[in-house]
């Protein structure tokens, strides 16, 4: 079953691009949406997070923007540079009685070319 | 401040033999996670424990997988036997939660422990 569905599965831009990382979550219980990102033999890195009661959180050149009622939210990275180069996976996570449940999706594998 | 740690980082074994992976949170961390990410998709729960407790172990394949969480700190994920199927990267992830509070924004990832089945 997949909880958090994401798009593209892969996505080239030249540096200075700015590649948008679409994913779209049915389960209204959800509370918090973390984005990840692992570069190649290591481990998922967080990146950035929103609750879904915020519409857009930056930081950096990393902005997620939420659309609550469209249950979809997105990953915009300007200025893209090579060394962001990476998959990237949206999350959910379900707390419920003081316990957490991360799920993610499928990835997308970025590549910036200079 | 060390990460969580995980070994062996690569294993290659032959089906129908066992194997076992080792993961080493963060110190203070209660909340351990085993997760298994196949080739080009996202990691997938197999266990998650608060403190020695497996709290959601839903996921795990139990006829041939087990794990365990020894005093609340190190744990180990074990596949006997191991099945072609299986070759994926394990990852370990730590987190501290407080009951009834939120923190998913703390959870670490290791390395992952890589096992190919031939």
């Amino acid at each position: 079953q997949q909880q958090v569905k994401q798009s593209p599965q892969s996505l080239i831009v030249q540096k200075g691009g700015i590649p948008i990382i679409n994913c779209a979550y049915e389960n209204t219980a959800f509370d918090y949406f973390p984005w990840y990102q692992q570069f190649p033999g290591k481990g998922p890195a967080l990146l950035i997070a929103i609750r879904p009661d915020v519409s857009e959180k930056k930081e950096g050149r990393f902005t997620i923007s939420f659309n609550k009622s469209a249950k979809q939210f997105s990953l915009h990275i300007m200025d893209s540079q090579p060394g962001d180069s990476a998959t990237y996976f949206c999350a959910a996570i379900l707390t419920q009685g003081g316990s957490e449940k991360l799920v993610f999706g499928k990835g997308t594998k970025l590549t910036v070319n200079p | 401040e060390a990460g969580v740690v995980q070994s062996p980082r690569y294993k290659i074994i032959e089906k129908k033999q066992p194997v076992a992976f080792w993961c080493n949170p963060i110190s203070g961390h209660n909340t351990l996670y085993w997760y298994r990410q196949n080739l080009g998709q996202g990691p997938e729960l197999l266990i998650r424990y608060e403190n020695e407790e497996a709290v959601d172990d839903s996921q795990l394949p139990k006829d041939r997988f087990s794990a365990e969480r020894l005093k609340g700190v190190d744990s180990t994920l074990k596949i006997q036997p191991a099945e072609l199927g299986d070759s994926a990267v394990y990852l370990c992830a730590s987190s501290l939660v407080f009951s009834g509070q939120f923190s998913g924004n703390t959870i670490y990832f290791g390395e992952g422990s890589w096992l190919t089945v031939v």
